[in-house]
């Protein structure tokens, strides 16, 4: 079935350091890539979203490629803000509308 | 607008009882989802409905879970004879669109289970 995997947390980064957040699927045909989150208290919100190959989805200074030869979809921002810890979760959409998320990663960014 | 809205947001119960927990879509979503999320997880799909239609309910743990959205809007999610393994937080999300397309999130309910 389809599943997605992500690298694992906490990440601590300081202030204007860069970040990736790596993220892996497996899945049949041609799904659609997402990134969550959940800031502290909040519920889950979508940062962005890709749907079809070579796709790069951007928002709030993140970005990710959807690459399918490598089935990977990385979370990456050039300068995170104190601002940006929260719980990123990765997901996919396949045949049937509902999402497979993964684990979920927390990031930490000290000032 | 007003987003997903869930009632409780937090529901302790005692072992063996049985619990309802509602939602609220946003206004004319067609299609709406329950999610399940452990402690420390990602969430887990549940169930799926376009409009009163439950298309999916694979996600379902036991037949202790039973969904319904009965005219097409609130959705609840009722749990008979809760145990312990059903302590999660709850989700709901829905969609403006018949397939596929951008989940909106509720801030979820929290159930305990003693």
């Amino acid at each position: 079935g389809n599943s997605v995997t992500q690298m694992e947390g906490p990440v601590t980064l300081s202030e204007e350091a860069f970040l990736t957040i790596n993220c892996t699927y497996t899945a049949t045909g041609y799904p659609s890539l997402f990134w969550y989150v959940q800031y502290p208290g909040e519920g889950l919100q979508l940062l962005l979203k890709a749907t079809k190959a070579d796709d790069k989805g951007s928002n709030k200074g993140f970005e990710a490629t959807y690459r399918k030869e490598t089935t990977s979809f990385h979370l990456e921002k050039g300068s995170v803000q104190v601002s940006d810890s929260a719980v990123y979760f990765c997901a996919l959409m396949g045949y049937g509308n509902k999402l497979v998320f993964g684990a979920g990663t927390i990031l930490r960014v000290k000032s | 607008g007003a987003g997903v809205s869930q009632s409780p947001r937090y529901k302790v119960a005692k072992r063996g009882q049985d619990v309802a927990l509602r939602c609220d879509p946003i206004s004319g979503h067609v299609s709406l989802f329950w999610y399940q999320q452990a402690l420390g997880q990602g969430p887990e799909f549940l169930t799926y409905f376009q409009n009163e239609a439950q298309l999916d309910k694979s996600g379902l743990p036991s037949d202790r879970f039973f969904a319904e959205r009965p005219e097409g809007s609130v959705s609840t999610l009722k749990i008979q004879r809760t145990q312990q393994e059903d302590s999660a937080v709850y989700l709901c999300a829905s969609s403006p669109l018949w397939g596929g397309g951008e989940q909106y999130f509720g801030p979820g309910t929290r159930l305990t289970v003693t």
